[in-house]
């Protein structure tokens, strides 16, 4: 089966300016998951959705990034305006159900560099 | 917010030798299931192992899990080179539906 697609690889933005990140998951994932991980650390997860709603969305900076998930299927990831602690790798993750029987399939990820 | 913590933070062994690592973590879980991470890519799942399970082999990979300590350990046996790479423990607590990962462990296995 084809994997979880991200886009872009790689960005680099003054901050300020702002950014989105594209993702496509697994056919037929119900579950859909953005994370965010900085250098050196484990990820941590930003929203959560099940289908095209929101389950979780607790540290999601509201402020400034914001996602959507059309039609249950793509989803996008926007931050505006970034700071330079936004500095990150963006994980796309999708699952057939909660992660109660099976693992999440991660994408490669977007690198994203604020400046 | 962290959930689990890997010990150690990082980890050199030479190709053939056993790699261990441990993961503690704070609340009830539902599951347990530990991922690698290459440098700059995603992560790939490993092995999941359900609250109610002791032990889980996969290949070369065994886990254990003790939920009266809160604890998990990941064993590579036979270490090979392709094996160097970051490992996280990620856990899905009761009540929840969201994987919480920890700080992870950076395995170098030398030729």
């Amino acid at each position: 089966e084809a994997g979880v697609a991200q886009s872009p690889r790689y960005k680099i933005i003054e901050k300020r300016q702002s950014v989105a990140f594209w993702c496509n998951p697994i056919s037929g994932h119900a579950t859909l998951y953005w994370y965010q991980q900085i250098l050196g650390q484990g990820p941590k997860l930003l929203i959560q959705f099940q289908n095209n709603g929101v389950v979780d969305d607790s540290q999601l900076p509201k402020d400034r990034f914001s996602a959507e998930r059309l039609k249950g299927v793509d989803s996008t990831l926007k931050i505006q305006p970034a700071k330079l602690e936004d500095s990150a790798v963006y994980l796309c993750a999708s699952s057939l159900d909660p992660g109660h029987l099976y693992g999440y399939t991660f994408g490669s990820g977007t690198r994203l560099t604020v400046v | 917010s962290q959930q689990g913590e890997e010990d150690p933070q990082a980890l050199s062994i030479q190709e053939g030798e056993n790699a261990t690592m441990n993961c503690s973590y704070k609340t009830s879980i539902n599951n347990l299931q530990w991922y690698r991470q290459n440098s700059g890519r995603g992560l790939v799942h490993l092995i999941l192992i359900r609250s109610n399970e002791r032990e889980k082999h996969s290949g070369r990979l065994r886990v254990t899990l003790d939920t009266s300590k809160k604890s998990s350990s990941l064993l590579i046996t036979a270490s090979r080179a392709a094996d160097t790479a970051s490992y996280f423990c990620a856990t899905l607590n009761t009540g929840f539906q969201k994987l919480v990962f920890g700080t992870g462990t950076r395995l170098l296995v030398s030729p």
